[in-house]
């Protein structure tokens, strides 16, 4: 079955260091997306990458790196930047097209980052 | 800039009722209005969409409204079940490609047997 794997589903970071998220999608889907949920709050946009070796930043992309090398990966780093990086972080895709809107986002199972 | 508001963090309905939550947004009226059922741990699944210029969207027991004048979604689930019991999130497409969604926080339905 198709889908977005986002791996690992827990991850621990001590102070200063980075991690890399990862986020695969089998989906042949074009945009790939990062979220970070915080409770009491919406999911706030990280990146969005429309296409290979393109991305832009959204809403809170400070303390965070992406790349897009490949359609089906992109993987997000949090870098010791980040200074509040405890969070729920959600990979996400989406068609292109004319008839994309139709199908909204797949998300994947998230990961659980927690700063120790 | 855009701001949604999704009612009373928490919903408790007995089961067999019709659920009804509310999505109110400020400023413009997206181009679309999407649904999304999210369970503890996991990402959101997504449900149903409505367009600006639509008043009424249905899915099996799934309904959802859109009032531009009001801006505002109504999203109602009808005979609903303790499966049904979880966070529900509606999310504005302002742009219409889909690039950007803007997320409220969500409401906790919990139907009780």
């Amino acid at each position: 079955d198709g889908g977005i794997t986002q791996s690992p589903k827990y991850l621990f970071r001590k102070e200063g260091q980075n991690v890399t998220l990862s986020c695969e999608q089998n989906l042949n889907h074009d945009a790939m997306y990062w979220y970070r949920q915080d409770p009491g709050q919406g999911l706030r946009l990280i990146y969005y990458s429309q296409i290979v070796n393109d991305f832009q930043k959204g809403d809170i992309a400070e303390g965070y790196s992406v790349s897009r090398e490949k359609k089906e990966s992109f993987p997000l780093t949090v870098t010791s930047a980040q200074k509040n990086p405890t969070a729920f972080y959600l990979c996400a895709s989406s068609r292109s097209g004319a008839t994309s809107i139709n199908y909204g986002y797949t998300f994947g199972s998230g990961t659980r980052l927690t700063v120790v | 800039s855009q701001k949604i508001e999704q009612n009373s963090e928490a919903l408790n309905i007995q089961e067999g009722k019709t659920a009804t939550l509310t999505c109110n947004y400020t400023n413009y009226s997206p181009a679309y209005l999407q649904w999304y059922r999210q369970d503890p741990g996991r990402g959101p699944v997504f449900l149903l969409l409505i367009r600006e210029n639509e008043k009424e969207k249905r899915k099996e027991r799934l309904k959802v409204t859109f009032d531009t004048t009001l801006k505002q979604s109504l999203f109602h689930i009808t005979a609903s079940q303790p499966a049904d019991s979880a966070t529900y999130l509606c999310a504005l497409d302002m742009s219409g490609a889909t690039n950007k969604l803007i997320f409220g926080t969500g409401t906790l339905l919990a139907v009780q047997p």
